[in-house]
């Protein structure tokens, strides 16, 4: 069946550093990619997604990629924020969009 | 415009007692899924439900079964609860057309004792 596998954590990151967490997936069919993000005392938000092979979602400086060719959907920015504090889960969901797998989440803690 | 709601917050229950968890859509929100989250895990997929009928399922048994009303609301109804049972319970809406597009509830903090 289809599932997503997200790279372990806890990651640790000085302000300013690059961040890449990794995410690979198993799917029949062309399935929808999404980052979802739970800052710390709030709910899931959806953070970015792409819906193709070779789409790039992006929002809040962070960035993934759908690689068909690797089943891989790594999220990345450039320079991380303290806000930027949270834990991190890979998500994808069938075309129909009513069959959803989220990874086991990754925890991030940029530190100043 | 009103985001997605849940109730209760919190919610203890003893072995092999029933409980019911609500949701309200964001409005406009005509698809409505549900999701329990383990501690320390991601959220796994329970169920689906568009326009009052159940329109994707996962990996749970029977016990756990739903309903949509006809303003879109929900609820997440779990029979014979167990001990695994505890965890919290994610409601997430979207429009329709636009399924994979979710936003989440605060959630129900489920303790079975």
């Amino acid at each position: 069946g289809d599932s997503v596998t997200q790279m372990e954590g806890p990651v640790t990151l000085s302000e300013e550093a690059f961040l890449t967490i990794n995410c690979t997936y198993t799917a029949t069919g062309y399935p929808s990619l999404f980052w979802y993000v739970q800052y710390p005392g709030e709910g899931l938000q959806l953070l970015l997604k792409a819906t193709k092979a070779d789409d790039k979602g992006s929002n809040k400086g962070f960035e993934a990629t759908y690689r068909k060719e690797t089943t891989s959907f790594h999220l990345e920015k450039g320079s991380v924020q303290v806000s930027d504090s949270a834990v991190y889960f890979c998500a994808l969901s069938d075309r129909a969009g009513n069959q959803f797998y989220f990874g086991t989440g990754t925890s991030l803690t940029v530190i100043p | 415009e009103t985001g997605v709601t849940q109730s209760p917050t919190h919610l203890i229950k003893t072995r092999g007692q029933q409980v019911t968890l609500r949701c309200s859509s964001q409005s406009g929100h005509n698809t409505v899924s549900w999701y329990q989250q383990a501690l320390g895990q991601g959220p796994q997929f329970i169920f689906q439900y568009y326009r009052e009928e159940e329109n994707g399922r996962g990996n749970f048994p029977p016990r756990f079964s739903g309903l949509q009303f006809p303003n879109y609301s929900s609820e997440l109804n779990v029979n014979a609860l167990e001990l695994d049972d505890s965890a919290l319970y994610l409601c997430a809406s979207s429009l329709e057309g636009a399924g994979d597009t979710q936003y989440f509830g605060p959630g129900t903090r489920l303790t079975v004792l």
